[in-house]
C-alpha cells in the first residue's frame, strides 16, 4: 500500500526565515511526485511534479527536490504570502499493482509565516 | 471554461436524504477524479474517470457512494441516504496528462 508521510504537521517561521518541509513515502513503483498548496476554503494548487531521483524543480522562493524515499520541499526567505498548507503525493506506476490511479496525499504541513 | 468547476459550494443535508454533487471539468481534460478531504485527515482517493469510463472505483467507501460521469465531461457523485460521517470536503480534479486541476470543492454536512 502506497503510504506519504509529512512533517513537521505545522512549522510557523518569521519572514525570510528559510526552512524545508519534509516528505516521505513508500510506493512500489513511482510514477510521480506531486507538491501541491492549499489555501483555507479553496482546493490544491499544482505546484511541482518531481519524476526521479535527483530531479529538482524550482518556482519563485520554493525548490522541491526528490530522493529514493523522500521529498523536499525549501522555502528561501519566505513571505507571510507563502503561508498555506503544503500537500504531497504520490502516484503509482502502471503495472505495479500499486492499485489506485489516484494520487496518495499525505496529511500536509501548516505553515505559517509571520511578518 | 478556465477551471474545474464544482457545486454547490456548500451543502447541509439531513441524515438520510440522497444529496448530488457536480463537476464540471476544464475542457479537454480527458480524466477526471474525486476526492474526499475530512477535518484533519489528508485526501481521500474516491473515484476516478477515464472519458466516461471509471476504471477505478476502489475507494468508494460503501454501496451508497456512486458517481457517473457523461459526454467525457461533467461528472456527478451521488451520496445515497447520507450519514454523518459523510460530512467532508468532497473535491473535484481533472488532468490532461500530467498535473490536476483541483476544483474549489463541495462542502457537505450532514446534520
Amino acid at each position: 500500500e502506497d503510504q506519504v508521510t509529512q512533517s513537521p504537521e505545522a512549522l510557523r517561521l518569521q519572514e525570510g526565515e528559510s526552512s524545508s518541509l519534509n516528505c516521505s513515502y513508500t510506493v512500489s513503483g513511482l510514477r510521480g511526485l506531486f507538491w501541491y498548496r492549499q489555501d483555507p476554503g479553496k482546493g490544491p494548487e499544482f505546484l511541482f511534479t518531481l519524476y526521479s531521483a535527483g530531479e529538482e524543480k524550482e518556482k519563485e522562493r520554493l525548490k522541491a527536490t526528490l530522493t529514493k524515499k523522500e521529498s523536499f520541499l525549501h522555502i528561501t526567505a519566505p513571505k507571510p504570502e507563502d503561508s498555506a498548507t503544503y500537500l504531497c503525493a504520490v502516484q503509482a506506476d502502471w503495472g505495479s499493482g500499486g492499485g489506485a490511479d489516484g494520487l496518495t496525499f499525505g496529511k500536509g504541513t501548516h505553515l505559517i509565516i509571520q511578518p | 471554461g478556465a477551471g474545474v468547476s464544482q457545486s454547490p459550494s456548500n451543502k447541509v443535508t439531513e441524515k438520510g436524504k440522497d444529496v448530488e454533487l457536480r463537476c464540471d471539468p476544464i475542457s479537454g481534460h480527458t480524466a477526471l477524479y474525486w476526492y474526499r478531504q475530512s477535518l484533519g485527515q489528508g485526501l481521500e482517493f474516491l473515484i476516478y474517470f477515464q472519458g466516461n469510463s471509471a476504471p477505478d472505483k476502489s475507494g468508494l467507501p460503501s454501496d451508497r457512494f456512486s458517481a457517473e460521469r457523461t459526454g467525457g465531461s461533467v461528472s456527478t457523485l451521488t451520496i445515497q441516504r447520507t450519514q454523518q460521517e459523510d460530512s467532508a470536503v468532497y473535491l473535484c480534479a481533472s488532468s490532461f496528462r500530467v498535473g490536476y486541476t483541483f476544483g474549489s470543492g463541495t462542502r457537505l454536512t450532514v446534520v
